[in-house]
């Protein structure tokens, strides 16, 4: 089992820019889950998905923020135009069973710096 | 306030030692309850869930107190190799459970 992948693993880029993150969740799970992390704020949910369609993207910080999910095997977040702010560590996740609960996924995340 | 509060840390352990991590929530609609764990630099991953009754998996202890909405990790015997955050995650009512709420997490360094 592949695990959640995502792409690329680390960007840099510079303010004004367009940023693009991709992820591929595990075979079979029917959630997406876009997270961002940074040290003062933690984990926090930007967006999700459910079969394909967005549930609830309150956590989308700003209109600059973007999220498709446009298949049951691909998402992108997209930033544009890019802050030095929004420089975090940018996590995907997808949902499954293990045992007898639900629980999320995560793949190895995306580094973002913007300078 | 916070929907879940985690003491940050750091928790410096010897190895071998006993250590608890506490973590209170707000939502009393709350059905789910996880530990997951966060090594530096990677990403968060599942420990273990959290039941009811109380559960355990070799050296780790997971307890719920739905009363206080409160729930607490034990681990036994620290290895170094268990030196890492570890985030206490509760999901809610709204969207169907669908959403996890992660706390800033608690760390935790075992030492020689």
């Amino acid at each position: 089992d592949a695990g959640v992948i995502q792409s690329p693993r680390h960007e840099v880029t510079e303010m004004g820019q367009e940023v693009t993150l991709r992820c591929k969740p595990i075979s079979g799970h029917n959630s997406l889950f876009w997270y961002r992390q940074t040290m003062m704020r933690g984990l926090e949910l930007l967006i999700y998905f459910n079969n394909n369609v967005p549930i609830d993207d309150s956590g989308m910080p700003e209109d600059r923020f973007s999220a498709k999910m446009p298949n049951a095997s691909f998402s992108t977040l997209k930033i544009q135009p890019s802050e030095p702010r929004d420089s975090a560590v940018y996590f995907c996740a997808s949902k499954g069973r293990q045992g007898v609960q639900e629980t999320q996924y995560f793949g190895p995340g995306t580094r973002l710096l913007v300078l | 306030r916070k929907e879940v509060e985690q003491d940050p840390g750091p928790f410096n352990v010897p190895e071998g030692a006993t250590v608890a991590f506490n973590c209170t929530y707000s939502n009393s609609a709350s059905q789910s309850f996880f530990w997951y764990r966060q090594d530096c630099r990677k990403e968060p991953k599942l420990l273990m869930s959290v039941y009811s009754s109380g559960n355990e998996d070799g050296r780790f202890t997971a307890q719920l107190n739905r009363a206080s909405q409160y729930i607490s990790l034990l681990i036994r015997d620290s290895k170094l190799s268990d030196s890492a955050t570890y985030l206490c995650v509760v999901n809610g009512r709204e969207t169907g459970f669908q959403k996890l709420v992660f706390g800033t997490g608690t760390r935790l360094l075992v030492s020689p």
